[in-house]
């Protein structure tokens, strides 16, 4: 099946700090990656469409300049939460879609827990 | 109205019973439909997607589609306690190009 990894699988920074968190997809090419953030008990919200050599594109409500997205490679893309609160603390989670048999698939990575102190 | 919408349950079923979960969408141009499976603290895993009108078979799960009621759901055969997690249904919305989740429903699989 398609991989999609994600680094760290969790982290623990104090309020101010910027924390980056990289999502790769390991055996395929993935020109299009998604950034969602689930809190506890919650559902999964999109955050973001992350594009390969151009800019993301942000959902309703969520800060651009506060959550930066770069997507550098076809395997690449990355999340920064810069000055990270505490309401910032959730579980952050890429996904990347495949096409197979003429159909797309989205698959996710393992998430990354983020607590800001 | 949400796009994708569950029942939040939790549904409990006992083992080895049948579990069905449903989900209903609203925009009539979503062509594909998937099923996750989330376990606490983890990930969402895909378990099954359906295309096409009618049932989709898949070991001990069957997914059904009826694109005229906007319904979708997933039935569980001989359900096991390691079944217990939530299951996300997602569909593929026109204009979209990630898919559009529904909240969840939870199950739990009674020993």
């Amino acid at each position: 099946g398609a991989v999609v990894s994600q680094h760290p699988s969790w982290v623990i920074c104090k309020s101010g700090t910027s924390v980056k968190i990289e999502c790769r997809s390991l055996d395929f090419q993935a020109t299009t990656m998604f950034w969602y953030r689930q809190f506890p008990k919650q559902s999964l919200m999109l955050m973001a469409t992350s594009n390969e050599g151009s800019k993301a594109t942000y959902e309703q409500g969520v800060e651009k300049d506060k959550f930066l997205i770069n997507h550098a490679s076809l395997t690449l893309s990355t999340l920064t939460v810069t000055s990270a609160h505490p309401e910032d603390s959730s579980f952050y989670i890429c996904s990347a879609r495949v096409r197979r048999e003429g159909h797309k698939e989205q698959f996710f990575g393992p998430g990354t827990r983020l607590t800001v102190l | 109205q949400k796009e994708v919408e569950q029942n939040s349950g939790p549904l409990s079923v006992p083992e080895g019973a049948i579990a069905s979960l449903n989900c209903t969408y609203s925009d009539r141009g979503s062509q594909s439909f998937f099923w996750y499976r989330q376990y606490s603290g983890k990930s969402p895993e895909l378990i099954m997607f359906i295309y096409s009108n009618g049932d989709k078979e898949d070991g001990r799960f069957t997914a059904q589609l009826n694109k005229a009621s906007q319904y979708v759901s997933l039935l569980i055969r001989d359900s096991q306690p390691s079944d217990s997690a939530t299951y996300l249904c997602a569909g593929s919305d026109t204009g979209r190009r990630a898919l559009t989740f529904g909240s969840g429903t939870r199950l739990q699989v009674q020993p």
